[in-house]
């Protein structure tokens, strides 16, 4: 079976910076992505970690320790837009798992 | 970029009827499509993933004669929901991948309301 272990609810405030945490426990691995979902939206990619390290793009970093069976998601000058539910999610075999979420609050 | 349209976007049916959603791949071909069912502030729960050609494969407790898929070509996939009861109400989300890449093109989701 497979279990991937997020925060529910993070606040942080415009401009700062948060990190989003997420560890998992499977039984194949290939790699630990991240996904962005806005209230009534669909999920969008943002991230993909196959190796561990740091992936940059733009404001948004994504980390991954294979070792640790962990990874964060790294949001840098948050702007209001960045308010939404992010998932970490597992590739397992031939399909992905969803981890519960993070809903991401931000204050101006 | 790779789109997924779902249709239709939103669907009221009364309890006891059957309603279908369709997913399409509209630029690239989709060897696979996955259905998810989300709740209101819940994850998204895998409900079955479809290769085309064949039969679906269905995770441990979805109801495969209740939530019937079918991915008859390379940019369709249907999931239909027989007759469905108020508790079936959710927002249901496709998503489609080309071979073997890793990357997941989600749809923008279809809101079944049953009443």
């Amino acid at each position: 079976g497979q279990s991937l272990e997020q925060p529910s609810e993070v606040t942080a405030v415009e401009g700062a910076i948060v990190q989003i945490n997420c560890t998992y426990q499977t039984s194949g691995f290939y790699g630990l992505s991240w996904y962005q979902q806005h209230d009534g939206g669909a999920p969008t990619f943002l991230s993909y970690n196959a190796l561990d390290g740091l992936e940059e793009t733009g404001r948004f970093s994504s980390f991954l320790s294979r070792s640790d069976s962990y990874g964060y998601l790294l949001l840098q000058e948050l702007q209001m837009k960045d308010s939404a539910s992010y998932f970490c999610a597992v590739k397992e075999d031939d399909k992905i798992i969803f981890g519960k979420g993070t809903r991401l609050h931000i204050l101006p | 970029g790779a789109v997924v349209s779902q249709h239709p976007s939103w669907v009221i049916c009364k309890s006891g009827t059957s309603v279908k959603i369709e997913c399409r791949s509209l630029d690239f071909q989709a060897t696979t499509m996955f259905w998810y069912r989300q709740f209101p502030k819940q994850s998204l729960m895998l409900m079955a993933t479809s290769n085309e050609g064949s039969k679906a494969t269905y995770e441990q407790g979805v109801e495969k004669d209740k939530f019937l898929i079918n991915h008859a070509s390379l940019t369709l996939s249907t999931l239909t929901v027989t007759s469905a009861h108020p508790e079936d109400s959710s927002f249901y989300i496709c998503s489609a991948r080309s071979g073997r890449g890793y990357e997941q093109y989600f749809g923008p989701g279809t809101r079944l309301t049953v009443t």
